[in-house]
């Protein structure tokens, strides 16, 4: 089983809906939990931060992990063509970044 | 601004050629990373750094060298030994810490002709 697993899509969405990206993992370890957002020939930008367990919510972005199914969330609300990009997770251990998980992104697009 | 700067945005590079990516930051951070990203495999660490004069390797580090001689400096060779080196080169930095997250470049396409 791999460490991280997010499901690559990709998945296309109409302009106003929302989004819910998902990933799953295997180490309990895990504390520290990320999402990132690359644009096509981009590195990632940060988009959430969340230690432990819970929800965080910035704008019209929320981000949930639930840490007893080894589960995190990414919701987009009322998505925007702009959001259109790939969502990476990350995830590490109280530990150095040099430890941090990636998934393997999942590419959205949000069609006008 | 503060970022990460890395150079060239595209490279072309024939077989048998060694080639450095640059990548310096200003944001005073004590670590740096180099990650591979290819389609479908999603980012692969190759080096890291938390210290000058000082690099550790990471998951894909055959092929490739670093070396670290200033704080804002972390600059990366693919070498002709690398079997595979076409992909997307990611720099990274972060502070050295538990949890604290890592800030990444826009990237280096390295194409191999």
């Amino acid at each position: 089983q791999k460490e991280v697993e997010q499901d690559p899509g990709p998945l296309s969405v109409p302009e106003g809906a929302i989004v819910s990206l998902n990933c799953t993992y295997s180490n309990s370890a895990f504390q520290y939990f990320m999402w990132y957002r690359q644009y096509s020939r981009k590195g990632p930008e940060l988009l959430m931060y969340t230690y432990s367990s819970g929800n965080k919510e910035d704008g019209r972005f929320t981000a949930q992990v639930d840490k007893s199914s080894k589960y995190i969330s990414l919701f987009i609300r009322d998505s925007q063509p702009s959001d259109s990009a790939t969502y990476l997770c990350a995830m590490s251990v109280q530990g150095g970044s040099e430890k941090l998980v990636f998934g393997k992104g999942t590419k959205l697009t949000v069609n006008p | 601004d503060g970022g990460i700067t890395q150079s060239p945005k595209y490279l072309f590079r024939k077989e048998g050629q060694n080639v450095t990516l640059s990548c310096e930051q200003n944001l005073n951070h004590d670590a740096m990373y180099w990650y591979r990203q290819d389609p479908g495999q999603g980012l692969r660490l190759i080096y890291y750094s938390q210290i000058v004069n000082d690099f550790q390797k990471g998951d894909i580090a055959e092929g490739y060298s670093v070396s670290r001689e200033k704080k804002e400096s972390f600059p990366l060779t693919v070498t002709s030994a690398q079997k595979n080196p076409t992909a997307f080169y990611l720099c990274a930095s972060s502070v050295i810490g538990a949890g604290n997250t890592i800030y990444f470049g826009e990237g280096s396409w390295l194409t191999v002709v």
